[in-house]
């Protein structure tokens, strides 16, 4: 199995919704990461997970939460959100998170902010 | 922080043509990614390479580093290929820090 699984694949969430994004993979993988893509740009990156702990927030704002339950599961939990927030969500996994590592990307979630 | 350019950022080319895709970067790597991301999101690895020449298919990716240049080429282009292609190193810092990405190069091959 060398999927990165993704839900809910679209999203639509106004303002005062408390929403979750959910990422899964059973590769073994140690690092997760979260992405953010807005229409026409290359991806930024959000968070990073190693081993189950936050090795990395790229200065995003509260009302991304991420959580990391277990070695095959991310979520990010949403609150509060703006329109400006809309946009594709990527997650993606690697081996251990060593530098220049395969990473494996999901499909992602399309969200849309009313 | 590694600076990725990436050319030309948009292509249009007729089904059977060669086609290259450059990418450049600032500071010395230890492997350079080329993705491939279709309308609706996904993004797939092509390949990952650090040093010389790789080849799957009709893709072949070639890096020098001395230079921190690589290419991508895809040889008999087919509609199929029509897709975002993005090149990608590791972010500064030694640890899983994720990707670098270029903006990408939208390649549309025409019948």
């Amino acid at each position: 199995d060398t999927e990165v699984t993704q839900t809910p694949k679209h999203l639509v969430m106004g303002m005062t919704n408390k929403k979750s994004l959910k990422c899964e993979q059973h590769m073994g993988h140690r690092a997760m990461y979260w992405y953010k893509q807005k229409a026409k740009k290359p991806p930024e990156l959000m968070f990073v997970y190693s081993y189950e702990k936050l090795s990395i927030n790229e200065s995003v704002p509260s009302r991304f939460s991420p959580e990391c339950p277990n070695s095959s599961l991310l979520n990010l939990h949403l609150h509060a959100l703006q329109p400006e927030d809309s946009a594709l969500y990527l997650c993606a996994s690697s081996q251990v998170g060593g530098r220049g590592e395969k990473l494996f990307f999901g499909s992602g979630t399309q969200l849309s902010v009313l | 922080k590694n600076e990725v350019e990436q050319s030309p950022q948009n292509l249009t080319a007729q089904e059977g043509e060669f086609i290259t895709i450059n990418c450049s970067y600032s500071v010395g790597i230890s492997a350079l990614h080329w993705l491939q991301q279709h309308p609706g999101g996904g993004i797939v690895s092509l390949f990952m390479l650090s040093s010389g020449k790789k080849k799957h298919g009709r893709l072949i990716a070639t890096i020098n580093i001395q230079e921190k240049h690589s290419s991508l080429h895809i040889t008999a282009s087919h509609p199929r290929d029509s897709a975002v292609y993005i090149c990608a190193v590791p972010s500064s810092g030694g640890g899983a820090d994720g990707l670098t990405f270029g903006k990408g190069t939208h390649l549309i091959i025409q019948p």
